[in-house]
């Protein structure tokens, strides 16, 4: 699975957008990137995930760029329940699939 | 959503003794399961990989005889860490995956917080 590279940590106020970027430039072409997140002493949720494409549920947006080696997670409206660590995860997808968490990237919103 | 359950919540033994932790899915079943281990303030260490009806997949370096996984079931997966000493104290956290989906259907338990005295 490709590695990444986040920032340790970022900040933003409370109904700000927080852009969360993600550098994955040794992605494969098969490789997803997945967004997840951990609130603290909780189990990691699963956010958003693309191939190519940008992509947009109810929880946040997904930009990846055009040659796939980095993505940002948007979070358009930020609230104080959206301070969490989070993590992003290429990964191949299918029956046999696990996911590596990294490091991730520490964001705290301020009210 | 789905709900995966972990159980206990926090524990705390004495060294030497074994301790299980369960992890259910609620309302589906999960012919995959995951354990991971967490320490304070590190991510996620994938452990093992559980298999309904099979044995578990433990990635490099985890010991399989230290972590006893069952997956007895296609709602329960079970983590015995047995004689448990200081240096295993850790959070624990499971994940089961929806038979309809791969890891955007990967939902994890509220994890167990170990402390061995």
């Amino acid at each position: 699975d490709a590695k990444t590279t986040q920032p340790p940590s970022m900040d933003c106020a409370e109904g700000r957008a927080a852009n969360l970027p993600c550098n994955h430039s040794t992605i494969s072409g098969n490789e997803y990137v997945y967004w997840y997140r951990q609130i603290h002493s909780q189990g990691p949720q699963y956010i958003i995930h693309g191939l190519k494409n940008n992509e947009t549920n109810e929880m946040a947006s997904l930009i990846i760029t055009e040659d796939r080696k980095s993505s940002t997670l948007i979070l358009p409206h930020a609230t104080l329940r959206d301070t969490a660590v989070y993590y992003c995860i290429p990964v191949v997808t299918g029956a046999n699939s696990k996911l590596t968490f990294g490091k991730g990237i520490t964001l705290s919103v301020r009210p | 959503g789905a709900v995966v359950s972990q159980h206990p919540s926090r524990v705390i033994c004495k060294s030497g003794t074994s301790v299980k932790i369960e992890c259910r899915s609620l309302d589906f079943q999960a012919t995959t399961m995951f354990w991971y281990r967490q320490f304070p303030k590190k991510s996620l260490m994938l452990m093992a990989t559980s298999n309904e009806g099979s044995k578990a997949t433990y990635e490099q370096g985890v010991e399989k005889d230290k972590f006893l996984i069952n997956h007895a079931s296609l709602t329960l997966s079970t983590l015995t860490v047995t004689s448990a000493h200081p240096e295993d104290s850790s959070f624990y956290i499971c994940s089961a995956r929806h038979p309809q989906g791969t890891n955007e259907k990967l939902f994890f338990g509220s994890g167990t917080q170990l402390s061995v005295l």
